[in-house]
């Protein structure tokens, strides 16, 4: 029969707000986290990490939480622009890396 | 710098038929993994490959395999293709294996798979 893709869960902020997308991971053995940016019809791509020894790493725009006692990550983007407008998934590492479901995010001008 | 690439960046086979994917590392990476991504969904691991060997498998049947060459590329084979195969596959380089030296992989821009 037909297949039909699921339905991300999705976050709409208008621009120049800040954004924050959640994750919950399942394994509490995983060392290492990683958010990825993906654009319509492109590969998934790197935008910043976190080793299970931190609980907060800032990049440019960008903040990655970790809260290993509720296996919670979380991507803040400050002042979002219409340019990150896409499916964010964060990852774990515990051995081979394991995708989340993804967050489409949409930003309004 | 030329970030991973990947060819054919569209490709369409039927039932029963087999196909060969290719992969070009960032230079200087020594590991390349494969993914599976259907529309919808996150990227489901099938395997890596690290110096010429598998190094890790996900729960992707015998149809699946990979070699590596000595320059670091990489081409998966699935033979006898299913609609279910259908799909963007996607390449990831790191500079390691991974373990405590914990790095992020970079991925290509994948090839996308339709079986009809």
């Amino acid at each position: 029969g037909e297949s039909v893709g699921l339905h991300l869960p999705t976050l709409s902020v208008q621009e120049g707000d800040n954004s924050i997308i959640n994750c919950a991971y399942s394994n509490s053995a995983s060392d290492y986290f990683i958010w990825y940016k993906q654009e319509s019809g492109k590969g998934p791509q790197f935008i910043i990490d976190i080793r299970s020894n931190m609980d907060k790493r800032q990049g440019q725009r960008v903040t990655v939480l970790l809260n290993k006692t509720v296996k919670h990550l979380s991507l803040q983007i400050a002042a979002t622009q219409p340019g990150d407008s896409a499916v964010y998934f964060c990852a774990e590492r515990g051995g081979k890396l394991i995708f989340g479901q993804g967050t489409e995010l949409s930003v309004k001008p | 710098d030329a970030g991973v690439t990947q060819s054919p960046t569209h490709l369409i086979k039927t039932r029963g038929q087999h196909v060969t994917l290719r992969c070009s590392p960032i230079s200087g990476h020594k590991s390349v993994s494969w993914y599976q991504q259907v529309l919808g969904q996150g990227p489901q691991f099938i395997f890596q490959y690290y110096e010429k060997e598998e190094r890790g498998r996900g729960n992707f049947p015998d149809r699946f395999s990979a070699r590596q060459f000595p320059n670091y590329s990489s081409e998966p084979n699935v033979n006898a293709l299913l609609l279910g195969d259908s799909a963007l596959y996607l390449c990831a380089s790191s500079l390691s294996l991974g373990g405590r030296e914990n790095q992020p992989q970079h991925f290509g821009d994948g090839t996308r798979l339709s079986i009809l």
